[in-house]
C-alpha cells in the first residue's frame, strides 16, 4: 500500500445520500485514479487526474465526480444519481518514470 | 471495458508447483503490468513488461509477452501457500493517455 491512504475503510451509505471517499499520498506522484471492483471482477476507471486542477472522466464516471485542488488529495464522491454504487473502491497513482500505478488499501461502500 | 481477460479463472495448485496464468489483450499496448490482490485488499504491483521486451524475471515470477498474439502470460515457480490470492493483469494501451485497463483475473489457491 506505501504511501497511500483511503479513507474509512468501511462506509455506509443510505439511499439518497452523497458521500466522499478520501484518497490521500506522499508519494509526491502527479497523476492519481480511482477505480471500482466488484465482487469477482476486475477494476474499471471511474475517474483520473494527470495534474493538479485537472481531471478526466474514465469508463465510468457517471454518479462520480471528484476535485484535485493539491498533488497530495483526489477525494471521490459518490452521488445519489449513481444507480449501484455498492462496490470497494480503490485510489492509485502512477509513477511517472516507471508507469507502473500503486494502489491504496481501500474502501468498501455499502448502501443500506 | 475489459482489455485483458486473464486465464484461467480459477487455478487451484498443490505446494512447490508452479502456477501459469494467461492474460489477452485486444489493442496495441505500450506495456503490460501483473498485480497480486489478497482478499479484501488493495493491488500490489508485480511486475511490469514493456511492448519492447519479451521475458522479465523478479524472484520466482516469469512474466513473457507476446505482442503478435496480444498475449502474456505469468508463472510463479515453487508456489507457497502465501501465494494464495487473486492475480490481475492490465494494458497500457498506446491511446490511453496511461490509463491501464484491467481483466478480470485468476484466482489462485495454493493448498498446503
Amino acid at each position: 500500500d506505501g504511501g497511500i491512504t483511503q479513507s474509512p475503510k468501511y462506509l455506509f451509505r443510505k439511499e439518497g445520500q452523497n458521500v466522499t471517499l478520501s484518497c490521500e499520498q506522499n508519494l509526491n506522484h502527479d497523476a492519481m485514479y480511482w477505480y471500482r471492483q466488484d465482487p469477482g471482477q476486475g477494476l474499471r476507471l471511474i475517474y483520473y487526474s494527470q495534474i493538479v486542477n485537472d481531471f478526466q472522466k474514465g469508463d465510468i464516471a457517471e454518479g462520480y465526480s471528484v476535485s484535485r485542488e493539491k498533488k497530495e488529495s483526489f477525494p471521490l464522491t459518490v452521488t445519489s444519481a449513481q444507480k449501484n454504487p455498492t462496490a470497494f473502491y480503490l485510489c492509485a497513482t502512477r509513477q511517472t518514470s516507471t508507469d507502473t500505478q500503486y494502489f491504496g488499501p481501500g474502501t468498501r461502500l455499502t448502501v443500506l | 471495458s475489459q482489455q485483458g481477460e486473464e486465464d484461467p479463472q480459477a487455478l487451484s495448485i498443490q505446494e512447490g508447483e508452479n502456477a501459469t496464468m494467461n492474460c489477452s489483450y485486444k489493442t496495441s499496448i505500450n506495456n503490460l503490468q501483473w498485480y497480486r490482490q489478497n482478499s479484501g485488499r488493495g493491488l500490489v504491483h508485480l511486475i511490469l513488461i514493456r511492448s519492447n521486451e519479451r521475458e522479465k524475471h523478479s524472484g520466482r515470477l516469469r512474466v513473457t509477452l507476446d505482442t503478435s498474439k496480444k498475449s502474456s502470460s505469468l508463472l510463479i515457480t515453487a508456489s507457497r501457500a502465501a501465494d494464495t490470492a487473486s492475480y490481475f493483469c492490465a494494458t497500457d494501451s498506446v491511446d490511453s493517455s496511461y490509463k491501464l485497463i484491467f481483466g478480470s483475473g485468476t484466482r489462485l489457491l495454493v493448498r498446503p
